[in-house]
Formats: structure tokens, sequence, C-alpha cells
């Protein structure tokens, strides 16, 4: 069952807390993206990676940090430098080679901050 | 600078009825663009891509154009089922670097009453 998934569902955090969001995808993609989901908003871009051990900061990457030990894998860790860390962020893959460059989605993390 | 804008930002219809969602860019230079259906919770899924020279492409009850001289699309939607209640959203690619030239509009939220 192909596919790509993300963990937890939901996920809280404390002030000064640090918390890392899983992304993992079976689909063989070299590129792999996170987004943040605000109510009203498009997606926003905060890191992606288009090979392994490699990434590139997004336009909302401060407060954020990311990895990319593994194909299939791009954890995302949300610092305690993020001010408003509270948003639906969604996991992302494609493969850069295929024509038509479809971005296949996780089923997303819900973050909130107490 | 590059946006995409789409309305109506909400939208409520009757189950059975057709309702059409709008589209509009100023992203340059443009490759595709591409519907996705958002639900509730849930990551995107892609419904249909365009590119530059098609106008028209269905996926059964859904109808998407394109218009590339004004730069606008929309998403025609028939008979409406009640499990077409979610957002829509519009994601223009403007080509080159697969990590940062995506678009997202801010979606439209439907409401399929019974």
């Amino acid at each position: 069952d192909g596919g790509i998934t993300q963990s937890p569902k939901y996920l809280f955090r404390k002030e000064g807390q640090n918390v890392t969001l899983s992304c993992e995808q079976n689909l063989n993609h070299d590129a792999m993206y996170w987004y943040r989901q605000d109510p009203g908003q498009g997606l926003r871009l905060i890191y992606y990676s288009q090979i392994v051990n490699d990434f590139q900061k997004g336009d909302i990457a401060e407060g954020y940090s990311v990895s990319r030990e593994k194909k299939e894998s791009f954890p995302l860790t949300v610092t305690s430098a993020q001010k408003n860390p509270t948003a639906f962020y969604l996991c992302a893959s494609m493969d850069s080679v295929v024509s038509y460059n479809e971005q296949f989605f996780g089923p997303g993390t819900r973050l909130t901050v107490l | 600078k590059n946006q995409v804008e789409q309305s109506p930002q909400s939208l409520i219809i009757l189950e059975g009825k057709n309702c059409t969602l709008q589209c509009n860019y100023t992203v340059s230079p443009f490759s595709n663009l591409r519907w996705y259906k958002q639900d509730t919770g849930r990551g995107p899924v892609s419904l249909t891509i365009m590119t530059f020279s098609e106008n028209t492409k269905s996926n059964g009850r859904y109808t998407a154009t394109l218009d590339a001289d004004t730069k606008q699309s929309s998403l025609h939607i028939t008979a409406s089922q009640l499990s077409d209640s979610a957002s829509y959203i519009c994601v223009v690619f403007g080509g080159g670097n697969y990590g940062q030239n995506f678009v997202f509009g801010p979606g439209t939220r439907l409401s399929v009453l019974p």
C-alpha cells in the first residue's frame, strides 16, 4: 500500500518545547516538502528537499528545522523559536523526474500550543 | 508578486445542484495549474491538471477550464453530492525549481447540504 504518512495526527506543545513531526513515504520520490496551512491562507512552504542529505529553506523557515538522512523520511522539528506554531502541517512528496509534477500529500498533523 | 486568488471564499449549495469555483493567478512564467480537493483534516488530493495548451479537462463530475490569456481557471462541479463538501485549492506551478515555484490559492470551502 504505497503512500505518504504523517504522525502524530494531533500534537500538543507547551511553551518552550521542541517537537518533531514525522513524515514517511514509500513512493520512491526524490523530492519532499513541508507546508504550513492556516485558516484563509494558501499553503506556505517551510522547507523542501530534492535529494537525500540536502534541503532548502522555504518562505517561512524561521523557527523550524529538518533533516533528510533517508530518501523515505523527512522529519520536521518545530523549535521554541517559532512564536506562533499552532497550525496544520502538511508533508508532500513528488517524483521530480515524471512530468506534470504532482505533489502527493500526507494526512497532516495538527499542532496546538498550550 | 506571484499570487493565486480564489472565489468565492465559501459556498453553500443543495445536493444535486451545479457550482463553479474561480481561480485567478498572476504567476509568471506559467507551467501548469492543478486543482486539489481537501477534505477537512486531511491532505489535498489532485483532481485535474491543466497545461498552457489545454482549455478544458474533465474528471468525472469535475470539469476544469483554463484561459491562459486572462490567467483564469474555473472548476465546475456537476450534480453535487454530499461527499463534495470540502475545500478546493488551485495551485499554479511556475516552472523551473521544483522546490519553490508552487503557488497555492487560499481555497474555496464548499458545503453541500441535503
